[in-house]
């Protein structure tokens, strides 16, 4: 297995400008989670999903953040309109629920909005 | 929700060295007490974890400790290396979703 993917790697992008990251959860693993990582904050649960139903999205920012997960292999972070204060590195991981509570991270989104 | 503290926030250590590393959580029903390692640039990965109904685990040179009534787990690294300079992250989880709350990470310095 790949692992989860994320994509863009990096993103640059300019203030008021929406972003969209992606993420492909490993096959199999029914629980998918978001987080967002800074130096000042650590790594912070944006939301997150089983069985591709949003569970606690508590951790959302504001209004600016949505997520989906339209299909079990497939899901979406954006940020409309972004703002500088957005900049980190975004996260997305999964695991399987009942099968142990390993988590698995993939590479990140590093975001800056200049 | 669960609060998670983590200490020390840096470590310095000597290269043959041990460091610990010590977490406190609030919710008593959590479970799960997963430990990350993470170089710069890289993602979190999992190194070791542990179980409520175990005290204590080991894998070669690392060691994690539970203490259920204190509410505190510790990472162990014996004979440390310089390769074994990272972030570590401490984590634990109560729910059956595997909801993961972190602490604030250890930047731990290995010198040759």
């Amino acid at each position: 297995d790949a692992g989860v993917i994320q994509s863009p790697r990096h993103e640059v992008t300019e203030m008021g400008q929406e972003v969209t990251l992606r993420c492909k959860p490993i096959s199999g693993h029914n629980s998918l989670f978001w987080y967002r990582q800074t130096m000042m904050r650590g790594l912070e649960l944006l939301i997150y999903f089983n069985n591709n139903v949003p569970i606690d999205d508590s951790g959302m920012p504001e209004d600016r953040f949505s997520a989906k997960m339209p299909n079990a292999s497939f899901s979406t972070l954006k940020i409309q309109p972004s703002e500088p204060r957005d900049s980190a590195v975004y996260f997305c991981a999964s695991r399987r629920q009942g099968a142990g509570e390993k988590l698995f991270f993939g590479s990140g989104t590093q975001l800056s909005v200049l | 929700g669960e609060n998670v503290e983590q200490h020390p926030s840096t470590l310095s250590v000597q290269e043959g060295d041990s460091a610990v590393i010590k977490c406190t959580y609030s919710d008593s029903a959590s479970n799960y007490f997963p430990w990350y390692k993470q170089e710069l640039g890289k993602r979190p990965q999992l190194i070791i974890d542990i179980r409520s109904n175990v005290g204590e685990k080991k894998d070669q040179r690392i060691a994690v400790t539970l203490n259920k009534t204190a509410k505190h787990f510790s990472l162990h690294i014996t004979e440390t290396q310089p390769e074994d300079s990272a972030v570590y992250f401490c984590a634990a989880s109560g729910t059956s979703y595997g909801k993961l709350t972190f602490g604030q990470g250890t930047i731990l310095t290995v010198h040759p």
